[in-house]
C-alpha cells in the first residue's frame, strides 16, 4: 500500500512566524497532491494542491513545494495566524485513490 | 451550495446493531468515497464510488456495505457493528477529472460500545 508521512506530529510556531509542515510520499507514479487543514470536529479542508509537472505553486499566504527526486512535498504558511492552529494533511493521488499522512497539529502561540 | 453534507452528526451504537450513515452532495460530483479516520492513523479508504450504480472496495472494507442509487447520495451501511468500527466517518466527493481535489463532510462520529 500506500506510505504517506510527515516528518513531525507537532509544530509550534510564534504568531506572526512561517510555518513549514513537511511530508513524505513514497509513490513515484503519484502525479497530484493536496495540502489538508482540519479543525476540531470539522472534515478536511482543501488548502493548496500541485500537479507532478509542477516544483512550486503559491496561493494566498501557502506555498507548496514538491520535490519529485526526494518525494517530498512541503506546506509553507507565511505570517502564521491563530486561525492557522490545527491539523494539516498532506494526500497523493494515485488514479481513482487518494492515500494521507497521519497529520501534523499546528499550535499558533500569541 | 451546502457541499457534502453528512448524517447523522453523532451515533451510539450496540455491538451488532446495524446502522446506515449518509452523505448527499450537491456539486454534481461523479466521485464519491467513504473514509474512515482513527487516533494516529491517516484517513483509510473504506469504500468508493466513480459513478452512479457504481462501487468499489478501498483499503479497508470488510464490515461495511455502499451503495449509490442516485449520483448525489452515497450510503455507508453496518449491517453488525462491533467496536473496532468506532471512528470518525467522513464522506467526500470530487469532479471525474484528473487532479481535482476531495470535498469533505464534516463527519459522522460513531461509538460502538
Amino acid at each position: 500500500g500506500e506510505s504517506v508521512g510527515l516528518h513531525l506530529p507537532t509544530l509550534s510556531v510564534q504568531e506572526g512566524d512561517n510555518s513549514i509542515i513537511n511530508c513524505a510520499y513514497s509513490n513515484s507514479a503519484s502525479d497530484y497532491f493536496i495540502w489538508y487543514k482540519q479543525e476540531s470536529g470539522k472534515g478536511p479542508q482543501f488548502i493548496i494542491d500541485i500537479r507532478s509537472n509542477m516544483d512550486k505553486r503559491q496561493g494566498q499566504r501557502v506555498t507548496v513545494l514538491l520535490n519529485k527526486t526526494v518525494k517530498h512535498l512541503s506546506l509553507q504558511i507565511a505570517a502564521t495566524q491563530p486561525g492557522d492552529s490545527a491539523v494539516y494533511f498532506c494526500a497523493e493521488n494515485t488514479g481513482n485513490q487518494f492515500y494521507f499522512g497521519t497529520g501534523t497539529s499546528l499550535t499558533v502561540i500569541p | 451550495n451546502a457541499g457534502v453534507t453528512q448524517t447523522p452528526k453523532f451515533r451510539v451504537l450496540k455491538t451488532g446493531q446495524s446502522m446506515t450513515l449518509l452523505c448527499a452532495q450537491d456539486m454534481n460530483h461523479e466521485y464519491m468515497y467513504w473514509y474512515r479516520q482513527d487516533p494516529g492513523m491517516g484517513l483509510r479508504l473504506i469504500h468508493y464510488s466513480v459513478g452512479e450504480g457504481t462501487t468499489a472496495k478501498g483499503e479497508v472494507p470488510d464490515g461495511y456495505n455502499v451503495s449509490r442509487l442516485k449520483k448525489q447520495n452515497f450510503l455507508l451501511g453496518l449491517e453488525s457493528a462491533a467496536p473496532s468500527q468506532t471512528s470518525v466517518y467522513f464522506c467526500a466527493s470530487r469532479e471525474n477529472w484528473d487532479n481535482s481535489p476531495l470535498h469533505f463532510g464534516n463527519g459522522t462520529r460513531l461509538t460502538v460500545t
